[in-house]
C-alpha cells in the first residue's frame, strides 16, 4: 500500500538551532517528493521538491531536503530556525497528480 | 507557480442546506485541479480530480452526489456540498496541477466550512 510517514506529530526547537523534519514513504515505484507548510488556517505552501537528479534539494526560505532512496526518505532540514518557521509541515509524494500526504509535524519554536 | 484563490474563505450554514466553494486560477489555465478535505489535526485527503470539460475523479468513499465538482473553464472549478451534515464541516482545498507540464500542485488558502 502507498503511504507516508512522518513520525514526529510535534517539534519544538529554540530558534536559531537546527532542525530536521522525517519522512519515510511507502510506494511501488520512485515518486514524486514534496514538502509543504501550511501555517494556521491557510493554504499549502511549497517548499521544496524532488523529482529526479542530485538527491539534496534546496527550497524557499533555507530549507533543503535529501532524498534516501535505500531508506525510501525524503527528511527536510534547515540550519537555524526562526521563530517564523513555527507552522505544520507535509510531507507528500506521489505521480501523475495523485498526491498522498504525511499526518504532518507541527513545528514550534521557543524564543 | 501557479497563484490559486478560494471563495468563501469560510462559511457557515444550517444543515440541510447547499454551499458552493469556488476555486480560481489566477495566472494559469488550469486543465485539472484537485479537491481536498482537512480535519483538525489532520492530513489532507483527495476528494475528487476535476477535469476542464468533463466529469469529475472521485476517490473511493467520497459521494459524489454529495460534492458536486464543475470545473466549466480553465480557471474556475466549484465544489458544491449538498444538503450539508454537521459531519461535513471540515477545511476544504483546492489545488492547481499540471502547472508548466509538471507535476507539482500549488494550492489555494481553504475554505472553513461549519454547518450547524
Amino acid at each position: 500500500a502507498q503511504s507516508v510517514t512522518q513520525p514526529d506529530i510535534h517539534i519544538t526547537v529554540s530558534e536559531g538551532a537546527s532542525l530536521e523534519l522525517r519522512c519515510n514513504y511507502s510506494y511501488g515505484a520512485t515518486p514524486y517528493l514534496f514538502w509543504y507548510v501550511q501555517s494556521p488556517g491557510q493554504g499549502l505552501q511549497l517548499l521544496l521538491k524532488y523529482f529526479s537528479g542530485d538527491t539534496l534539494v534546496q527550497g524557499i526560505k533555507g530549507f533543503e531536503a535529501e532524498f534516501k532512496r535505500s531508506q525510501s526518505s525524503f527528511n527536510l532540514r534547515k540550519p537555524s530556525v526562526h521563530w517564523s518557521d513555527a507552522a505544520e509541515y507535509f510531507c507528500a509524494v506521489g505521480t501523475w497528480g495523485k498526491l498522498i500526504f504525511g499526518q504532518g509535524t507541527e513545528l514550534s519554536v521557543k524564543p | 507557480g501557479a497563484v490559486v484563490s478560494q471563495h468563501p474563505s469560510r462559511v457557515i450554514c444550517k444543515s440541510g442546506t447547499s454551499v458552493k466553494i469556488e476555486c480560481r486560477s489566477l495566472d494559469f489555465q488550469a486543465t485539472t485541479m484537485f479537491w481536498y478535505r482537512q480535519f483538525p489535526k489532520q492530513s489532507l485527503m483527495l476528494m475528487a480530480t476535476s477535469n476542464e470539460g468533463s466529469k469529475a475523479t472521485y476517490e473511493q468513499g467520497v459521494e459524489k452526489d454529495k460534492f458536486l465538482i464543475n470545473h466549466a473553464s480553465l480557471t474556475l472549478s466549484t465544489l458544491t456540498v449538498t444538503s450539508a451534515h454537521p459531519e461535513d464541516s471540515s477545511f476544504y482545498i483546492c489545488s492547481v496541477g499540471g502547472v508548466g507540464g509538471g507535476e507539482t500542485q500549488y494550492f489555494g488558502p481553504g475554505t472553513r466550512l461549519l454547518v450547524l
